[in-house]
């Protein structure tokens, strides 16, 4: 059972280029997250999602796209990377059913450097 | 406005004592979850515990406790006989759900140093 799987590990853009985080998860969730962590700031959540073609913004979405086209994969596309998008990026997946609301599962994080 | 707070930006404790890390949390939503995770250098999320807007008892998950004070809406982690590999990042977060989105939400961390 592999759960979250991100990819890839380590990214270095140029400022201006384009790029897809990978994010897929095998335990059929509704529920999937991409969250971007600055230090200091936690995590924040950039784009989720709550089941397939559904997506939604959080709090800070300018810059990046998503798209849930299956209930397995959620991708973050960068449309034109910004030095302020260095980061470390992580993508989570869960479910809730009626007795608690489950923790999120995440993936193993992106450093992506922004030049 | 945070929905949830970490006060502590660092902690620091001796090894074999306790330490508590605080949280608070806004939320309006009668059904929410409360979570830990611990993050250490290698950069990972680690679930630690969790606690039920509605479960009567505080969670308890080996040396892990969390101190459930609804009507203060504080979820404060307690970790008994801290251990050199405690050292790490650690962040509070909230599920809310029907009412909410269902995505957790994370407060800014508290960075734990054990020594020895």
């Amino acid at each position: 059972n592999a759960g979250v799987t991100q990819t890839p590990k380590f990214q270095v853009l140029k400022t201006g280029q384009s790029m897809t985080l990978q994010c897929a998860q095998d335990m059929n969730h509704e529920y999937m997250s991409w969250y971007r962590q600055d230090p200091g700031m936690g995590l924040r959540l950039i784009h989720y999602s709550v089941g397939a073609g559904i997506t939604d913004q959080g709090e800070v979405p300018n810059g990046y796209n998503v798209s849930r086209s299956t209930t397995e994969d959620f991708p973050l596309r960068l449309l034109s990377a910004a030095p302020s998008q260095t980061s470390v990026y992580f993508c989570a997946s869960s479910y809730s059913n009626r007795v608690r609301n489950t923790e999120a599962f995440f993936g193993q994080g992106t450093r992506l450097t922004v030049v | 406005a945070q929905k949830i707070t970490q006060t502590q930006p660092g902690m620091f404790v001796q090894e074999k004592e306790a330490v508590t890390l605080d949280c608070t949390y806004d939320t309006s939503d009668p059904s929410y979850g409360l979570f830990w995770y611990k993050q250490p250098s290698s950069g990972e999320m680690i679930f630690l515990i969790y606690q039920g807007s509605y479960d009567q008892q505080n969670a308890t998950e080996g040396r892990y406790s969390l101190n459930f004070q609804k009507a203060r809406k504080s979820a404060n982690l307690v970790i008994s006989a801290s251990q050199l590999g405690d050292s790490a990042m650690y962040f509070c977060a909230m599920r809310e759900g029907p009412g909410g989105s269902y995505i957790p939400t994370f407060g800014r961390g508290t960075s734990l140093i054990v020594h020895p």
